[in-house]
């Protein structure tokens, strides 16, 4: 069992650039999460897909962030035209689902962006 | 919508002291209720849950009751040691969505 993995680990971006962060959940999940944790917070919910299913996303995500799941395995997460406030742990987290029920989510290391 | 509500930190402590660290909800419906730990360096790791009213989840010497009364799901220990030293984040869960509502986080700092 391999866990959660993404990459990159760090990121550093001048504003206005484009930044795509990738998430590999394990690999039995078919729930994929994506959070936003700023410093001294709680993670934030952004996302999180059913298989490729992008079922619910938070007003967090501007219309600058998309996130895809093509083929209901790995997620990427883009963010176009980068702002300073978007700096910040990118966490993912990927759990199963089953029925009604849904089973606890396993965080991956996440990714830091820092936009200069 | 929801939302948990837990100390501030940080909380310094010397080892083998007794541990709590308060956690309250708000939620509509009936959240399971989580605490995580972030371990310097590491990513989120699940410590323990709660799944309906009374239950007490445990772990590693931790444990918390889930108090539907009182909206609360407490962290305790009953001697803490300096490998515990870390984050701890208390989140609830509701809806078809299960997205976890997090608190802001406690840090706990443990000395000889």
């Amino acid at each position: 069992d391999t866990g959660v993995s993404q990459n990159p680990r760090h990121k550093i971006t001048k504003r206005g650039q484009n930044v795509t962060f990738r998430c590999d959940p394990i690999s039995e999940h078919n729930r994929l999460y994506w959070y936003r944790q700023t410093l001294g917070q709680g993670p934030e919910f952004l996302t999180y897909f059913q298989n490729e299913a992008q079922l619910e996303k938070s007003r967090l995500l501007s219309d600058r962030f998309s996130a895809e799941r093509p083929k209901g395995s790995f997620s990427t997460l883009e963010i176009q035209r980068t702002e300073q406030g978007d700096s910040a742990m990118y966490l993912c987290a990927s759990s199963l689902a089953w029925g009604l029920a849904v089973y606890e989510q396993y965080f991956g290391p996440g990714t830091r962006l820092t936009v200069t | 919508g929801d939302s948990v509500t837990q100390m501030e930190g940080p909380v310094t402590l010397s080892e083998e002291a007794f541990l709590t660290i308060n956690c309250t909800y708000t939620a509509t419906g009936y959240p399971s209720l989580f605490w995580y730990v972030q371990y310097p360096g590491e990513g989120l790791q699940l410590l323990l849950k709660a799944t309906k009213a009374d239950d007490k989840g445990s772990n590693k010497g931790f444990e918390a009751t889930y108090r539907k009364e009182t909206t609360s799901f407490h962290l305790e220990k009953g001697s803490v040691q300096v490998s515990d030293s870390a984050v701890y984040f208390c989140a609830s869960n509701t809806g078809t969505a299960s997205k976890l509502t997090f608190g802001t986080g406690t840090r706990l700092q443990v000395t000889l």
